[in-house]
């Protein structure tokens, strides 16, 4: 099944305690990004990815960094997460840059930084 | 840079009665539309696209969208609603020539009540 994995699905942490975020996905999809979504804001992305070891800023990338190493997985890595942080992740995919093909989204992972 | 606006944060409509959700974009170039779904607990789906060609466009589970250019409206309606359509709504917009941002309104909630 063509699918965006994220883990974890729920995840309480302290300030200042690293942590990361994984996604994979098995589609062979150039194009990945992360975006966060917080009530009354909508979604925003943080960073994305059009390929392998291509990576860029989106609207928020302030306190997260991002790698990818391999097509399929794009790590979201909080090296000092702080309680502004706390908001529900989610990883998106495409074939590649154009719109034709559309973003699948995983399921989401719920962050919580006290 | 392109903006959306959805104009209803809460929609609540009895089952079976139509429903349209409104949204506007602002943008100095031509653009690509989206209406994205989001269940409870899940990520986002695609419902529909526009990119060029009819302005009226059908996607999946009854819903349809109308693009009208002179208005920069992207409404998304449907004739008759079921229980399960209850979910989060996200118009977004991008830029046309396959641009990588990909920009979300804030959502609307979607009640659907017997």
């Amino acid at each position: 099944e063509a699918q965006v994995t994220q883990n974890p699905r729920y995840l309480i942490t302290v300030t200042g305690k690293k942590l990361t975020v994984t996604c994979s996905q098995n589609m062979n999809h150039e194009y990945m990004s992360w975006y966060r979504q917080d009530p009354g804001l909508g979604l925003r992305q943080i960073y994305y990815s059009m390929n392998v070891e291509v990576t860029d800023k989106g609207d928020v990338p302030e306190g997260y960094k991002v790698s990818r190493k391999e097509k399929r997985n794009f790590p979201l890595i909080l090296e000092s997460p702080s309680p502004n942080q706390t908001s529900l992740y989610f990883c998106a995919s495409r074939r590649d840059r154009s719109y034709n093909s559309p973003l699948h989204f995983g399921n989401g992972t719920r962050l919580t930084v006290t | 840079a392109q903006s959306v606006t959805q104009l209803d944060s809460q929609v609540p409509v009895f089952e079976e009665a139509p429903v349209e959700l409104r949204c506007n974009y602002s943008s100095s170039v031509s653009v690509y539309l989206f209406w994205y779904v989001q269940y409870p607990n899940q990520g986002l789906q695609l419902l529909l696209k526009y990119l060029s060609g009819s302005t009226l466009v059908k996607g999946i589970n009854g819903f349809e969208a109308e693009f009208n250019k002179s208005q920069t409206s992207f409404h998304l309606r449907k004739p008759s609603v079921h229980i399960s359509d209850t979910a989060e709504y996200f118009c977004a917009v991008s830029k046309q020539g396959g641009s990588e941002k990909l920009v979300f309104g804030k959502g609307t909630k979607l009640t659907v009540n017997p």
